[in-house]
């Protein structure tokens, strides 16, 4: 069946540093790509996405572009805040139209001032 | 007011007793999910619902049953709980659509404790 695989957390940095968060897929096809983001004591929210092949999704810095032949959607950002503290999640949706989302592990961010 | 609201925010019960958790939206979306998230294992699917009358299985439906009262309500009940059913859980609303991109909002969970 369809998977995401992400990079093992937590990962911590200082302020402005370069942040990449791995992620690789197993799919049928193929899927949209999705990170989603959860801060403290709240529930996710859509960073971006990437509907097909060679899409760049980006928002508040942040990039992954859908690489279908390494089947990838790595993270990246140049410059990290602490603001940017949160757990990052790497979803994939198949081409099946239900909509379901499948969940990579997540990874920690946390990132000293 | 947020667009997907969950209650209870917490809830701490014992082994056996029947649950239910609530949510409702007011995006207007048909389709409506439950997940489950539990540390190191990202978030697991539940139960997912396109409309009052279609309510279907997810990855993890044994144990939980679910109730689609309305577009804008969708309730997960744990029959007799369990400890493994620690958790915390989230319900998710998107748009229909007739392909795989359409954004998932999630409400802020309910954290559940059994014991």
């Amino acid at each position: 069946g369809d998977s995401v695989t992400q990079m093992e957390g937590p990962v911590t940095l200082s302020e402005e540093a370069f942040l990449t968060i791995n992620c690789t897929y197993t799919a049928t096809g193929y899927p949209s790509l999705f990170w989603y983001v959860q801060y403290p004591g709240e529930g996710l929210q859509l960073l971006l996405k990437a509907t097909k092949a060679d899409d760049k999704g980006s928002n508040k810095g942040f990039e992954a572009t859908y690489r279908k032949e390494t089947t990838s959607f790595h993270l990246e950002k140049g410059s990290v805040q602490v603001s940017d503290s949160a757990v990052y999640f790497c979803a994939l949706s198949g081409r099946d139209n239900t909509g379901k989302l499948i969940f990579g592990q997540g990874t920690t961010l946390q990132v000293k001032p | 007011d947020a667009d997907v609201t969950q209650t209870p925010r917490n809830r701490i019960t014992k082994t056996g007793k029947r649950i239910m958790l609530e949510c409702s939206q007011t995006k207007g979306h048909d389709r409506m999910y439950w997940y489950r998230q539990d540390p190191g294992l990202g978030l697991r699917l539940i139960y997912y619902s396109f409309d009052v009358k279609d309510i279907n299985k997810g990855e993890i439906s044994d144990g939980y049953s679910v109730s689609r009262q309305a577009q804008a309500k969708f309730s997960l009940s744990l029959e007799s709980a369990i400890p493994n059913q620690t958790a915390l859980y989230f319900c998710a609303t998107s748009a229909e659509t007739t392909g795989a991109q359409e954004t998932q909002y999630f409400g802020p969970g309910t954290r559940l404790l059994v014991l």
